[in-house]
């Protein structure tokens, strides 16, 4: 299993602010995932963090809007930038070993509301 | 059609009840299946992989079928603590993918 810390855990921006949500597992894993969950919605993936190389996004969703880093094999960093009513949501940090397909672990997720 | 479908509920049932949900997927190379259950205001978490022998664990019991590709979840003397949202996934590469959920309420 892998142990996933996510923060920050909630809060409340300002419209036009951008957030950068963190996320260190304790292992190294393979695969790193950025979702979106809206209420009373599932998950949705917003992209891929691939270590030392540009994330792989959704359809739907760009660089530009949700920028992320993956410096090393345990932490990513998903931003959020020029931010209005529509971000808000739940976003989720998951892993998987990435090896075949396994369980996903996810962080305890960012609850983002913006005013 | 939605990779994954599942039935948003609620499922409303008694303390003791038998309950089950389905869940239906539409990549038929789809190679791994599970179900998680996320409380309110929780991250979702893993309550069980599905096998395709079907496997049981206590008071539940996950079945795949994969001609018909679907999963299912049964919940035998469902208890109060089992109210939650019951999420399928399939994972057809490294990548799972998941139904938006089944919301069971156990009420006394």
């Amino acid at each position: 299993s892998a142990v996933i810390s996510q923060k920050p855990s909630r809060d409340i921006c300002q419209r036009g602010t951008s957030l950068t949500i963190q996320c260190q597992v304790d292992s190294q894993v393979t695969m790193m995932f950025w979702y979106r969950q809206q209420p009373g919605q599932s998950l949705t993936l917003i992209a891929t963090a691939n270590q030392g190389s540009e994330a792989t996004y959704e359809s739907g969703f760009v660089i530009d809007k949700f920028p992320i880093s993956r410096p090393n094999l345990t932490f990513s960093t998903l931003t959020v930038s020029n931010m209005s009513p529509e971000d808000s949501s739940i976003y989720l940090c998951s892993v998987t070993s990435g090896t075949g397909t396994t369980e996903a672990f996810f962080g305890q997720g960012t609850r983002l509301t913006v005013v | 059609r939605k990779e994954v479908e599942q039935d948003p509920g609620p499922f409303n049932v008694p303390e003791g009840a038998t309950v089950a949900f389905n869940c239906t997927y539409s990549n038929s190379a789809s190679q791994s299946f599970f179900w998680y259950r996320q409380d309110c205001r929780k991250e979702p978490k893993l309550l069980m992989s599905v096998y395709s022998s079907g496997n049981e664990d206590g008071r539940f019991t996950a079945q795949l079928n994969r001609a018909s590709q679907y999963i299912s979840l049964l919940i035998r003397d469902s208890k109060l603590s089992d109210s939650a949202t019951y999420l399928c996934v399939v994972a057809g590469s490294y990548i799972p993918t998941f139904g938006r959920g089944t919301s069971l309420i156990v009420h006394p």
